[in-house]
């Protein structure tokens, strides 16, 4: 049983095109997270959810946004993708607030 | 400005050669450490939480200890497959989030 899945695994794309990243996560955690890791492997915190509502929302563009429909799932969209945007994404998940996260697989994301 | 620096940023070591990692960090009001090992390709996996200085973990072979200003992952006679990036982040100050070191390669070489 997977904890914390994400759906696609690969995703490549135009510039400009719009995508969705879909997570879930089997848990039962109060709190999702969406994380970049870049090409120097540096993990950063994008957003995170607690409870449907979104308590951090560190300096993205507003291209992304996070969309939870319930409390087991956290989309990732992404509007106008820029060749800046290709990177692995994240979603992880915790219960309590921050502290041991569980992490998804990972959706590796290119824009041509 | 709260930060989290790792060195080496890449380790190898024989089968057996043990060895440490380290993880110093600039963070007013340290609320925990964190530990995660990450293999190629998949997310990082957690390996220790740490909050007070003083305070020791181990599983296996890590061992993780901290102190105000840094934290250790102790490797004993590491195995091949030990080998992967170790990720450290801490939480603390003005941050409601984890905030990520760039992580430490290791290889360890049968």
């Amino acid at each position: 049983d997977t904890a914390v899945s994400q759906t696609p695994k690969y995703l490549v794309t135009q510039m400009g095109n719009d995508k969705s990243i879909k997570c879930e996560q089997n848990l039962g955690h109060d709190t999702m997270y969406w994380y970049k890791q870049d090409s120097k492997k540096f993990l950063k915190i994008m957003f995170s959810y607690n409870n449907k509502e979104l308590i951090i929302n560190e300096t993205v563009p507003n291209r992304f946004s996070p969309k939870s429909p319930d409390k087991a799932h956290l989309n990732l969209h992404i509007n106008s993708l820029e060749l800046g945007d290709s990177a692995v994404y994240f979603c992880a998940s915790s219960q309590g607030g921050v502290g041991e996260q569980f992490f998804g697989p990972g959706t590796r994301l290119t824009v041509l | 400005e709260d930060q989290v620096t790792q060195s080496p940023e890449a380790l190898r070591l024989q089968e057996g050669e043990s060895s440490s990692l380290n993880c110093s960090y600039t963070v007013s009001g340290l609320r925990g450490l964190f530990w995660y090992r990450q293999d190629p390709g998949k997310g990082p996996e957690f390996l220790f939480t740490l909050y007070s200085a003083g305070e020791e973990k181990e599983k296996e072979r890590l061992k993780a200890t901290l102190t105000k200003k840094e934290s250790f992952l102790h490797i004993t006679a590491p195995k091949p497959e030990d080998s992967a990036t170790y990720l450290c982040a801490v939480h603390g100050g003005s941050q409601g989030n984890l905030i990520f070191g760039k992580g430490t390669k290791l290889s360890v070489k049968p």
